[in-house]
């Protein structure tokens, strides 16, 4: 089945850039997903991206895919303290089936 | 309008006790899912339900969990005995089935089961 990583933890300070990176290892995946999960709450969908493009923008989100590296990144431009979550990052593989990666804490410092 | 609705919020249980969690979908969304998120994993399947049928059950441990989702509405999962083990997070999930995109899937906030 998929294996999707990433890393556990990223602290930046507000306003500057933020990157979560993710490396999933199927290549049939059809859609990549960033999903944010806030204390005590479920995951919330921000973005997503197709499998056929290299850069996806979305407000302050910008999702970027490297199919040959298996490789895709969140930028999240003016990081707020608003945006302190869990970053997961998701992949659809066969069976439409989503594989979640282990989620990387975004904390946002003043 | 509504989302994902779960309860209990919270379950605290001793071992070998039953356990039920439930779940209310959006209005309208046929796939239902139901997640296991243990501490500081992502959420691994458990069971997906199209309508009231479970198309994918194969990461559902069936010697101690049930699901059913009858009238392709509600849905239940229950864990009897619970075990220690089994203390984490149970997500639902829904989504509207037939779309090009599958992966826009709408989450509770998740029954945190705690066995002692």
């Amino acid at each position: 089945g998929e294996d999707v990583e990433q890393s556990l933890f990223l602290s930046v300070r507000e306003g500057d850039s933020s990157v979560i990176n993710c490396t999933y290892t199927d290549s049939s995946s059809t859609y990549l997903y960033w999903y944010k999960q806030e204390p005590g709450a479920g995951l919330q969908l921000l973005t997503y991206i197709f499998s056929n493009m290299d850069m996806k923008q979305d407000q302050r989100l910008t999702v970027l895919l490297n199919k040959k590296d298996k490789h895709l990144s969140l930028r999240i431009a003016d990081t707020q303290t608003g945006d302190s979550a869990i970053y997961f990052c998701a992949g659809e593989g066969t069976a439409s089936k989503l594989t979640f990666g282990t989620g990387t804490r975004l904390q946002v410092t003043l | 309008e509504a989302g994902v609705v779960q309860s209990p919020r919270y379950k605290i249980i001793e071992k070998k006790q039953p356990v039920a969690f439930w779940c209310n979908p959006i209005s309208g969304h046929n796939t239902l899912y139901w997640y296991l998120q243990n501490l500081g994993q992502g959420p691994e399947l458990l069971i997906r339900y199209e309508n009231e049928e479970a198309v994918d059950d194969s990461q559902l441990p069936k010697d101690r969990f049930s699901a059913e989702r009858l009238k392709g509405v509600d849905s239940t999962l229950k864990i009897q005995p619970a075990e220690l083990g089994d203390s984490a997070v149970y997500l639902c999930a829904s989504s509207a089935s037939g779309g090009a995109n599958t992966g826009e899937l709408f989450f509770g906030e998740g029954s945190r089961l705690t066995v002692l």
